[in-house]
């Protein structure tokens, strides 16, 4: 069984602050996608990385995939009350993905 | 932009019924997913189709599971006889290349087994 290990489970910051998740694992993934999901509804694709030690850009998120690709994380600088949210790590590795538990991210205004 | 649609959005049955979920893919797609999620708990691999047959499978999805695609824009996946723990929320995906490693989720179906 792939275990992806997210920390913290949740983090609550205020408005402005940078702040980061992480996703670790004892195995190694062919990719690692990074979700974020609203309550009730599905998970909805922010990036996927696929080569160690790639980092990825997306406005003020910034990914990191290992240099081992058995872990991630996520950065978001300057955060905005628009990223509350739960972000979810996932693993592909033999053909399908691995999720970790989340991280409910709170921003206060 | 091309979106996975699920129906229903909430499907209430008692223990022992049938039920089927229905998932419309992405329409280039050609690998589909079947997943769930219990309250409170993490996303859960069940199925995955492509070329009209399985290609993996989770030891969660037993015999009381199955998975259909019975034209060419519909995946479903069939419960034979509910159990109060299939309770959670089930959520299709599909991707167009499986190397592309991307899926994405439909938004999702309610299902309360009473």
């Amino acid at each position: 069984t792939q275990l992806l290990e997210q920390s913290p489970q949740f983090l609550s910051i205020q408005e402005g602050e940078n702040l980061t998740v992480y996703c670790n694992s004892s195995s190694v993934f062919s990719s690692l996608q990074w979700y974020r999901q609203e309550p009730g509804e599905g998970p909805v694709l922010l990036v996927t990385v696929v080569t160690g030690g790639e980092v990825k850009k997306l406005k003020r998120l910034t990914f990191q995939f290992g240099d081992a690709r058995k872990d991630s994380s996520l950065h978001i600088t300057a955060a905005q009350p628009g990223d509350t949210g739960l972000y979810l790590c996932a693993g592909w590795r033999d053909y399908k993905l691995s999720f970790g538990a989340g991280t409910t991210v709170t921003v206060r205004a | 932009e091309p979106e996975v649609t699920q129906t229903p959005s909430h499907q209430v049955t008692q223990m022992g019924q049938e039920v089927i979920l229905r998932c419309v893919p992405i329409s280039n797609h050609l690998y589909f997913y079947w997943y769930r999620q219990i309250l409170g708990q993490k996303v859960e691999f069940l199925v995955s189709f492509y070329n009209n047959e399985i290609s993996e499978k989770s030891e969660i999805f037993d015999d009381q599971f199955s998975v259909e695609r019975p034209d060419g824009s519909n995946f479903t996946l069939k419960i034979r006889s509910t159990k109060l723990e299939d309770s959670a929320m089930y959520f299709c995906a599909s991707s167009g290349d499986r190397a592309s490693y991307e899926q994405y989720f439909g938004p999702g179906t309610r299902l309360t087994v009473t």
